[in-house]
């Protein structure tokens, strides 16, 4: 099966700066990349994903870089602000069966110290 | 995107019995998914329950301990039995929606305690 592995596990960044997050992926055959926020003690919300068919995609300050041939992703988030801290959960999709599944990094908690 | 609307929001619950998460969104889905998500960990795909028929365990997670209905297309249950303070977990579900640039949303989870 998919096997999502996520660096760092935590990062810490001023105000400000940006923050990197990686992500790379073992199966060829996934072709959804999405990243997730979760706050503490809410549920994980959609902030960005990329599909197979491009390299990049930006919305605002966050964007998604995706390698296939590497099989690695990334989340760059440009001038970070407070409540940019959270968990950060990279995924990746791939069928499985009859349906697509979704596979999990093991999640960075970014904090943005002030 | 789909709405999910996910009861209960937390529970605290003696070991050894059981206890009901629901599952409802506001439009017909195809397959429904169960997360695990341990304290301070990532998330664990338990099963995915497409309606009308069995759902599909991962490793690791069977039937008798986590069963689950799907009877129409914008409701799901798991059930998590005879419960040990090891099933203490946030219990989310999940739903892929739109057609054909497809994406997952998540309900609001059940945070579970068992003493």
């Amino acid at each position: 099966g998919e096997n999502v592995e996520q660096h760092p596990s935590t990062l810490s960044v001023q105000e400000g700066d940006s923050a990197v997050i990686k992500c790379t992926y073992s199966d060829s055959a996934s072709n959804y990349f999405p990243w997730y926020k979760q706050e503490l003690g809410k549920r994980p919300q959609l902030i960005i994903d990329i599909r197979s068919n491009v390299g990049e995609k930006k919305d605002q300050r966050i964007a998604v870089t995706l390698n296939k041939t590497a099989k690695h992703f990334s989340l760059h988030i440009t001038e970070t602000q407070p409540e940019d801290s959270a968990v950060y959960f990279c995924a990746a999709s791939m069928v499985r069966g009859s349906a697509r599944q979704l596979t999990f990094g093991s999640g960075t908690q970014l904090t943005v110290l002030p | 995107s789909a709405v999910i609307s996910q009861k209960p929001s937390r529970d605290i619950c003696q070991r050894g019995t059981s206890l009901t998460i629901q599952c409802q969104v506001d439009s017909q889905v195809t397959m429904m998914f169960w997360y695990r998500q341990q304290p301070g960990q990532s998330l664990t795909l338990i099963a995915t329950a497409n309606q009308g028929s069995e759902a599909t365990y991962e490793s690791g997670f069977v039937i008798d301990k986590f069963p689950i209905s799907r009877p129409n297309l914008t409701f799901s249950t798991l059930t998590v039995s005879n419960m040990s303070p090891e099933d203490s977990s946030i219990y989310l579900c999940s739903v892929e929606f739109g057609r054909p640039n497809y994406g997952y949303t998540f309900g609001s989870g059940t945070r579970l305690t068992v003493v």
